[in-house]
């Protein structure tokens, strides 16, 4: 499977906006990019995903790289309800096709 | 839409006892999953189904682990007989089809503890 690397935490302050990283260097042509989140004792929250282009929604946007072996997920204005655990992940092809293989995940933290 | 239904929200056995769960996902979703999740880890797969069709369920400890989707809408999870660490969140999730453009909704999950 291919594998992502993510900070293990990050802090931010109410209203700012923030970056959070993932590498994917052995990254596929054909694999999409997801990021899901998880607030306390709640089951993962599906936030966008992407395959080449940036992308955009209500709740963030995806930043990927020109050679895709990274991307960024952007929180425009942080708030309080949106510390959670981060996870960025690839859904490949193969023998994991459609599947999601969660890693540890970033623990973003947001002070007021 | 409505969510993905989980129950119970939580649930306490002992070892050695058995235990079902119960998963009804989103009205036209056709793959369903479920995780496990140990505290402090990330959610991991144990069983994709596609329609009412096991897709994969190379992770699942069959020899105490058992699921099902029947009429390819909702779906269990068994565990007999549980041992200490299956204590656990079992999460289940579904996705309007199998494949790497679809996202998945998630269930609440039930908290299984067992003494």
């Amino acid at each position: 499977d291919a594998k992502t690397t993510q900070p293990n935490s990050m802090e931010s302050n109410e209203e700012e906006p923030v970056h959070l990283p993932c590498n994917h260097s052995t990254i596929s042509g054909t694999d999409y990019i997801h990021w899901y989140r998880q607030l306390p004792s709640q089951g993962p929250e599906y936030v966008i995903h992407g395959l080449t282009s940036n992308v955009n929604n209500r709740m963030a946007s995806l930043a990927i790289a020109e050679d895709r072996k990274s991307s960024t997920l952007i929180l425009h204005r942080a708030t309080l309800r949106d510390a959670a655990v981060y996870y960025c992940i690839l859904n490949a092809g193969g023998t994991s096709y459609g599947k999601l293989t969660f890693g540890q995940g970033t623990i973003l933290t947001v002070h007021p | 839409e409505a969510g993905v239904a989980q129950s119970p929200r939580y649930k306490i056995i002992e070892k050695r006892q058995s235990v079902a769960f119960w998963c009804n996902p989103i009205s036209g979703h056709a793959t369903l999953y479920w995780y496990q999740q140990i505290l402090g880890q990330g959610p991991k797969l144990l069983i994709q189904f596609q329609n009412n069709g096991v897709v994969d369920d190379s992770q699942l400890p069959k020899d105490r682990f058992s699921a099902e989707r029947l009429k390819g809408v909702d779906s269990t999870l068994k565990i007999q007989p549980a041992k200490l660490e299956d204590s656990a969140v079992y999460l289940c999730a579904s996705s309007q089809r199998r494949g790497r453009n679809y996202g998945y909704t998630f269930g609440s999950g039930t908290r299984l503890t067992v003494v």
